[in-house]
């Protein structure tokens, strides 16, 4: 049972437009989102995240919105660059019950390819 | 600061072998997550280790096991391998482990045959 979808596997921008990458999770225990970016070769590199008591949260080209209602959430970046074509993954975390501290666990989805066309 | 490491970087092995995998966190960081990662599933997390103990388990069969060591640095084994194992294994550090941000390393490409 997959708890958190990326339905694109691909997303082609051109550059200078906005690419809009989108995540749907079924875990109603989320409580928060990150989004990773992947090179080929790399680790992923945490790009932003959101808390659920938040709708909207930006850093500089990047903007995550979160609709906890549709538990749909979605990775704005304005203007797309070149060097944004990379493998955007989607992560979702819960604290797991009867744990203490910080028992999380990160669930991810498949990760859409984005590719900005110069 | 150096980032996460993890070695091997490339590795070979054949069906029933066992294998060992390595991870050193960023200095200071006391958490060690590893993640799965194949075309088709995706990224999936395999478990986490703060201060030598196992704080999170996935979903995976008890072939996978891991340990962490006094100095935070982390090993994962995984015994009787199958075809099936063939993925890249990414280990993830972060200060105190929770949903915050992880840094992760470069992966191991394990290739079974």
């Amino acid at each position: 049972d997959q708890q958190v979808k990326q339905n694109s596997p691909s997303l082609s921008v051109q550059e200078g437009r906005i690419s809009i990458l989108n995540c749907d999770y079924t875990n109603s225990m989320f409580d928060y989102f990150l989004w990773y970016k992947k090179y080929p070769a790399e680790g992923p590199t945490f790009l932003i995240s959101i808390s659920s008591i938040k709708d909207k949260n930006e850093d500089g080209r990047f903007t995550v919105f979160l609709n906890k209602s549709a538990k749909h959430l979605s990775l704005h970046i304005v203007p797309s660059q070149p060097g944004d074509s990379a493998v955007y993954f989607c992560a979702a975390s819960a604290r797991e019950a009867g744990g203490g501290g910080s028992n999380y666990k990160l669930t991810f989805g498949k990760g859409t390819l984005l590719t900005v066309n110069p | 600061k150096a980032g996460v490491t993890q070695t091997p970087r490339y590795l070979i092995k054949t069906r029933g072998q066992q294998v060992t995998l390595s991870c050193s966190p960023i200095s200071g960081h006391r958490s060690v997550s590893w993640y799965q990662q194949t075309p088709g599933q995706g990224l999936q997390f395999l478990f986490e280790y703060f201060s030598e103990t196992q704080r999170n388990k996935g979903n995976f069969p008890g072939r996978f096991s891991g340990r962490q060591f006094s100095n935070s640095r982390s090993e994962m084994n995984v015994s009787t391998l199958e075809l099936g194992d063939s993925a890249l294994y990414l280990c993830a550090s972060s200060r105190r482990g929770g949903p915050n941000e992880q840094f992760f390393g470069p992966g191991t490409r394990l290739t079974v045959l």
